[in-house]
């Protein structure tokens, strides 16, 4: 299986920062990433498919960059509602699998 | 609006099969350009894909659960299915179908859990 690895596991940020995350493929992916916000007791939100494309109704401070292994979520600007945790999610092969996220919260 | 929301039984004894429905509504589960898919997150984890099916039976699954899946669609129903059979505690978890479109899921249900206990 296709190992995925964030970094950081969690992150301290206020309102207005701007947040960088990082997601590592154990192998070449190429662009089959996609990145999902998720809030408690919720089910998770797709921001960006396909390593770079910003989802339908998505707001745009979010962007996503990367090939191959390493790859990059990009909040410009964060916002209350950014408080959540992000997974990223490789669909290059089978078994699709999930990296073990990272948590912004609120410094 | 496509919207999908996952039914079936909260608590599964050990050794059963645990049974769960995703039923699609504000479009059809068998339009051609979807697959339909499960995933699953055991309290406090993160997310296991479990597979996805095609209208058509045509599936892919997660080798890790060795076998112990079987999905299944229902064109007349409108509504797709999974069973997970010999359940164990560590099947506990909260349940999402959602919709595949190409090499991602977009669109999700708000998740159902399912305990495994005795």
């Amino acid at each position: 299986d296709i190992q995925m690895t964030h970094s950081p596991s969690s992150l301290s940020a206020s309102v207005g920062d701007r947040v960088t995350i990082t997601c590592r493929a154990s192998q070449t992916i190429y662009t089959y990433l996609n990145w999902y916000q998720q809030k408690p007791g919720k089910a998770p939100k797709l921001l960006i498919h396909s390593a770079s494309s910003l989802q339908s109704g998505v707001p745009s401070r979010f962007s996503g960059s990367g090939s191959g292994t390493d790859f990059t979520l990009t909040i410009s600007s964060l916002q209350p509602e950014d408080f959540a945790t992000y997974y990223c999610q490789q669909s290059h092969n089978i078994p699709w699998t999930f990296g073990q996220g990272t948590k912004v919260d609120i410094k | 609006q496509l919207q999908l929301q996952e039914s079936g039984p909260g608590l599964v004894k050990p050794s059963e099969t645990l049974s769960l429905t995703c039923t699609v509504s504000g479009g059809s589960v068998s339009n051609t350009n979807y697959y339909w898919a499960w995933i699953r997150q055991p309290p406090g984890k993160g997310l296991e894909w479990i597979g996805s099916i095609y209208y058509s039976g045509s599936t892919y699954d997660n080798p890790s659960l060795k076998s112990r899946v079987t999905m299944s669609v229902d064109t007349s129903k409108n509504h797709f299915s999974l069973k997970l059979n010999s359940v164990t505690a560590a099947d506990t978890a909260v349940y999402f179908c959602a919709r595949r479109l190409g090499y991602r899921m977009d669109v999700w249900g708000k998740g159902t859990t399912v305990i495994v206990s005795s």
